[in-house]
């Protein structure tokens, strides 16, 4: 079973930064935080992934607080491709361990 | 960059015949991972494969079936299919400590 919630759905306006918050209280310390995204029907996108500390490139940044009881996932300026179902998954970062998808949130972004 | 390659992207069978998908992974990724994904569903995990060997399984049915050759490309391979099976099949590959990459997908179409 998905170990996290998200919120089910969030708009954002072009230009403007999105949070995406999860909740994963139940994290192991073995096990990292990954966001991945869904554009209508094409395959899951890696966006980015930690374990404590917060993580940036070039797509997006990861907050994680400190007790690693959730997160937060932020598109800087969002775009109108950025629209699309954001999943925020925990695995422990083992060899042949799956991801395990649960209900992401979908993110509208409107001009 | 080299990706995740599918094959085919698209099939059609009849109620009752058999299926073969193909995952060939990103060069040097060890690991694969099967994902199966209804209209309207998340991703579910059907099973996965490190090395050769199967690692981990998730909701896949007894119909189903895979394997990891020698070159690391895997098969998916379906019996006895029924209208349920219609989905999109994802495979993925990653290498030691990275995040698994999708590729685009099997469309799969039972009728």
């Amino acid at each position: 079973d998905a170990k996290t919630t998200q919120p089910p759905s969030m708009d954002c306006a072009e230009g403007r930064a999105a949070n995406l918050p999860c909740n994963h209280s139940t994290i192991s310390g073995n096990e990292y935080v990954y966001w991945y995204r869904q554009i209508h029907s094409q395959g899951p996108q890696y966006i980015i992934h930690g374990l404590k500390n917060n993580e940036t490139n070039e797509m997006a940044s990861l907050i994680i607080t400190e007790d690693r009881k959730s997160s937060t996932l932020i598109l800087p300026h969002a775009t109108l491709r950025d629209t699309a179902v954001y999943y925020c998954i925990v695995r422990p970062n083992q060899a042949g361990t799956a991801l395990i998808f649960g209900k992401g949130t979908t993110l509208s972004v409107s001009s | 960059a080299a990706g995740v390659i599918q094959s085919p992207r698209h099939l059609i069978k009849e109620k009752r015949e058999t299926a073969t998908l193909k995952c060939y992974p990103i060069p040097r990724h060890d690991t694969v991972y099967w994902y199966q994904q209804g209209p309207g569903q998340d991703p579910q995990f059907l099973i996965s494969f490190y090395e050769k060997m199967q690692s981990d399984k998730g909701s896949i049915p007894d119909r189903f079936s895979a394997q990891q050759f020698s070159d690391y490309h895997s098969e998916l391979n379906m019996s006895s299919l029924e209208l349920g099976d219609s989905a999109l099949y994802f495979c993925a590959s990653t290498m030691p400590g990275g995040p698994p990459v999708f590729g685009s997908g099997t469309q799969l179409s039972v009728l």
